[in-house]
């Protein structure tokens, strides 16, 4: 079946401590997302790329990096710079432009102690 | 900029019908998609509207008036399993810029 996984659903870590939070699809789409969503609150645009090996910034970058290597994969890197990191994480991608439809993967909590 | 704005909470009995507006204001764009959210869940697209006028999709249908720079997406014949958060989204040259959500609890 086709679509987009994140792992793992919930993860834990230290305060000052670096996270990466793994997404893959296999959907041969070419543009990939990361959202930030705190409760109550709409989806905040950390990360997008529109093709491998280039990425461009959201809204609310500052603490986060990203690498696209693969076609399939677009990884989030959540640093100790990220003030408030604990939020629930969504990866998502779409066909090839910036309008298409979004097809989300099931999200990471991430809990910082 | 672009900014969207929803109501943050609808209530509505099972069976009836319900609509959720999203007012916009954008320089421009290409149209208006509705997301939904079951609680710990990801969203899933719902509708698009690119031009003004109605969108049906079975229960769901969404409409868009650029002249007044409102959606309203109308679910009708509500079941529980509609309690969810419903989004807005707008496209244009900028990845999609979601509103904050309105949260829609379908009572018995």
């Amino acid at each position: 079946d086709g679509g987009i996984t994140q792992s793992p659903k919930y993860l834990f870590r230290k305060e000052g401590q670096n996270v990466t939070l793994s997404c893959e699809q296999n959907l041969n789409h070419d543009a990939m997302y990361w959202y930030r969503q705190d409760p109550g609150q709409g989806l905040r645009l950390i990360y997008y790329s529109q093709i491998v090996n280039d990425f461009q910034k959201g809204d609310i970058a500052e603490g986060y990096s990203v690498s696209r290597e693969k076609k399939e994969s677009f990884p989030l890197t959540v640093t100790s710079a990220q003030k408030n990191p604990t939020a629930f994480y969504l990866c998502a991608s779409s066909i090839g432009t910036l309008t298409d439809t979004q097809y989300f993967g099931p999200g990471t909590r991430l809990t910082v102690l | 900029g672009q900014s969207l704005e929803q109501p943050s909470e609808v209530t509505a009995v099972e069976g009836a019908i319900v609509q959720i507006n999203c007012t916009y204001q954008t320089s421009g764009f290409y149209g208006l998609s509705w997301y939904q959210q079951h609680d710990g869940g990801a969203p899933t697209f719902l509708s698009y509207n690119g031009l003004d006028g109605l969108e049906e999709t079975g229960r769901f249908s969404s409409f868009l008036s650029r002249s007044d720079s409102c959606g309203y997406l109308l679910l009708q014949e509500l079941q529980m399993k509609d309690s969810a958060s419903y989004f807005c989204a707008l496209s244009g040259n900028t990845p999609l810029v979601f509103g904050k959500g309105t949260r829609l609890s379908v009572i018995a």
